[in-house]
């Protein structure tokens, strides 16, 4: 009965080849995120979707690209691998911020540890 | 723009001390304070959150007040253990933005 799922919990690739992540929320929540954290810790969202359209993407690489099939999946597709890529990639979901309260909880998936080579 | 910032770690501490660690926000209007916590090798957990000025957030111990003159969301507990070794962020989301900002996260190591 996992919230917010994440496959796979590990990637190790080389450089140059592509990739996806892919996310599920079984929440029924309307919008879904991904989040990005690099080896200090530190923790930047990538991108949002709210029922399935993109609202949130921060100047993210063309070779990052989110899929959201349904409300309940938010994929990340990486073409061309890079060593800066090297991260752990968190999903996230929430209520839809527009319609519920102000104080929308995300809820986060365990992370994909991806590391290239 | 939105901003958070926290004290940075890690943050060594026996068994039993009072915990403090320090979290400031800058952001138009009337943000959402919340704080996260990761454990080694898990995804972020809410650990407690506030939504207006002087609202306090607790859980498991864990307390901060939403402090709107001083821009601050301390996050305390009187008593720290072993098992609440882990890295805590503090965030913030602001009306209208679909998105937390965190800030860098601060390393809590509790020794017996």
């Amino acid at each position: 009965d996992t919230a917010v799922s994440q496959t796979p919990k590990y990637l190790v690739t080389q450089m140059g080849n592509d990739k996806s992540i892919k996310c599920e929320q079984n929440l029924g929540h309307d919008t879904m995120y991904w989040y990005k954290q690099d080896s200090k810790k530190f923790l930047k969202i990538m991108f949002s979707y709210n029922n399935k359209e993109l609202i949130i993407n921060e100047t993210v690489p063309n070779r990052f690209s989110p899929k959201s099939p349904d409300k309940a999946h938010l994929n990340l597709h990486i073409n061309s691998l890079e060593l800066g890529d090297s991260a752990v990639y968190f999903c996230a979901s929430s209520q839809d911020p527009w319609t519920s309260d102000r104080s929308y909880e995300q809820y986060f998936g365990p992370g994909t540890r991806l590391t290239v080579t | 723009g939105n901003s958070v910032t926290q004290m940075e770690g890690p943050v060594t501490l026996s068994e039993e001390a009072f915990l403090t660690i320090n979290c400031t926000y800058t952001a138009t209007g009337y943000p959402s304070l919340f704080w996260y916590v990761q454990y080694p090798g898990e995804g972020l957990q809410l650990l407690l959150k506030a939504t207006k000025a002087d609202d306090k957030g607790s859980n498991k111990g864990f307390e901060a007040t939403y402090r709107k003159e001083t821009t601050s969301f301390h996050l305390e507990k009187g008593s720290v253990q072993v098992s609440d070794s882990a890295v805590y962020f503090c965030a913030l989301s602001a009306l209208g933005f679909q998105k937390l900002v965190f800030g860098t996260g601060t390393r809590l190591l509790v020794s017996p």
